[in-house]
């Protein structure tokens, strides 16, 4: 079965910490995102991955940045967390443009 | 610009009864749509794609439909389990591959 982990389900940081989110599939997939998702904002677009060591911004990138060494992982970076930072960060993958996005739990990330 | 409006925002209905969410879109050059299931705590999955050429697509008691035409797709969900509770997304592809998403509604069954 497809599958796309996340490293943490929950995550409570302290401003100014360095936080790495980890996601990793196992599909062989070529594209892969980072999502945030706010209530009432719906999903937004962090930055995305077409291929390994390519990096595209997405919509709100200010305040993240990516690593993409392997084709099977995608790191989300924040660099010095922010209170408004607190979301819940959701990565995907997929085949190829016009296919299905596979999900993975999410990572419920506080940042005090 | 390209935008995905979903209506209604939160929807509650009881068990064993029918309901339609809707979808508008903005968004051109067209590839597909999709509606995505989100559970609470979960990551949204993917009920049904809708291409420019097809207007009706079931999957169980899910049925979406589109109007290429008017620019608007919807999703009926029939016959509703309290399983059925959770956030519904429609996401529009564009013919370059990049994905616009509504805002989702929040479906609420209760027994």
């Amino acid at each position: 079965d497809v599958k796309v982990t996340q490293s943490s389900r929950y995550l409570v940081k302290r401003t100014g910490e360095k936080v790495f989110l980890e996601c990793v599939q196992d599909m062989d997939h070529e594209n892969m995102f980072w999502y945030r998702q706010d209530p009432g904002l719906g999903l937004r677009l962090i930055y995305f991955s077409y291929d390994v060591k390519m990096k595209e911004k997405g919509d709100i990138p200010e305040g993240y940045s990516v690593s993409r060494e392997k084709k099977e992982r995608f790191s989300l970076i924040l660099e010095s967390a922010s209170t408004n930072q607190t979301s819940m960060y959701l990565c995907a993958s997929r085949t190829g443009r016009y296919e299905k996005l596979f999900f993975g739990s999410g990572t419920q990330l506080s940042v005090l | 610009k390209n935008q995905v409006e979903q209506s209604p925002q939160s929807l509650i209905i009881l068990e064993g009864k029918n309901c339609t969410l809707q979808c508008n879109y903005t968004v051109s050059p067209f590839s597909n749509l999709r509606w995505y299931k989100q559970d609470t705590g979960r990551g949204p999955v993917s009920l049904t794609i809708m291409t420019f050429s097809e207007n009706t697509k079931s999957n169980g008691r899910y049925t979406a439909t589109l109007d290429a035409d008017t620019k608007q797709s919807s999703l009926h969900i029939t016959a509703s389990q309290l399983s059925d509770s959770a956030s519904y997304i429609c996401v529009v592809t564009t013919q370059g591959g990049k994905l616009i998403f509504g805002q989702g509604t929040e479906l609420s069954v209760k027994p």
